[in-house]
């Protein structure tokens, strides 16, 4: 049973300040990614990783940083967090050459 | 550019009634088409993949080319299938990003 997991449920955080979103797997998939939840807008890709020290940007990815020093941990930076970055927060993995992604439970950021 | 659309944000049946969610999308080519689905409080999963064929739930999607159209459908809807579903596209090959529609809301009342 893949098991992906999100370092907050809920973060708080004030604009300007640094912010770090931790997702960590447990079933050694190569692939990892992180998309922000939006009503009305859907699921949107920030970054993904197809391996350790690996990213790429998706489709929505200023205001972001990524890194991925070890092959479980995917971590999202804000480098200063704004308002307009207030949403939910997904990461997902998947093994390499296969299809399905398997989710993590989400972060909700609030950003003041 | 590949995109998928899903025409209603919102949609609403009793239960027992059929249950159709639409799902266009853009690609020149043939892409690969998923389902995924987030009930409440319950993190996002895959529902089903167009390439298998399988019915998950109750849930079938067949895959239109002409239509470039992947709908969800389900002939008797459950109180318990209320959730918000996603339709998502990929190049085929299993090792590409997906693009995921905007997503429509399934409310079933009972």
């Amino acid at each position: 049973d893949v098991k992906v997991t999100q370092s907050s449920r809920y973060l708080v955080k004030r604009t300007g300040e640094k912010v770090f979103l931790e997702c960590v797997q447990d079933m050694d998939h190569e692939n990892m990614f992180w998309y922000r939840q939006d009503p009305g807008l859907g699921l949107r890709l920030i970054y993904f990783s197809y391996d350790v020290k690996m990213k790429e940007k998706g489709d929505i990815p200023e205001g972001y940083s990524v890194s991925r020093e070890k092959k479980e941990r995917f971590s999202l930076i804000l480098e200063s967090a704004s308002t307009n970055q207030t949403s939910m927060y997904l990461c997902a993995t998947r093994l390499a050459g296969t299809d399905t992604q398997y989710f993590g439970p989400g972060t909700r950021l609030t950003v003041l | 550019a590949q995109r998928v659309t899903q025409p209603e944000k919102l949609l609403s049946v009793f239960k027992g009634a059929p249950v159709e969610l639409k799902c266009n999308y853009s690609y020149s080519g043939s892409p690969e088409l998923f389902w995924y689905v987030q009930y409440s409080r319950q993190r996002l999963q895959l529902l089903l993949r167009h390439i298998s064929r399988e019915s998950i739930k109750g849930f079938t999607a067949d895959l239109n080319k002409g239509e470039t159209s992947f709908h969800l459908k389900k002939p008797f809807a459950q109180e318990e299938d209320s959730a918000m579903y996603y339709c998502a596209l990929s190049r085929p090959g299993g090792s590409e990003k997906l693009v995921f529609g905007k997503g429509t809301k399934l409310t079933v009342n009972p």
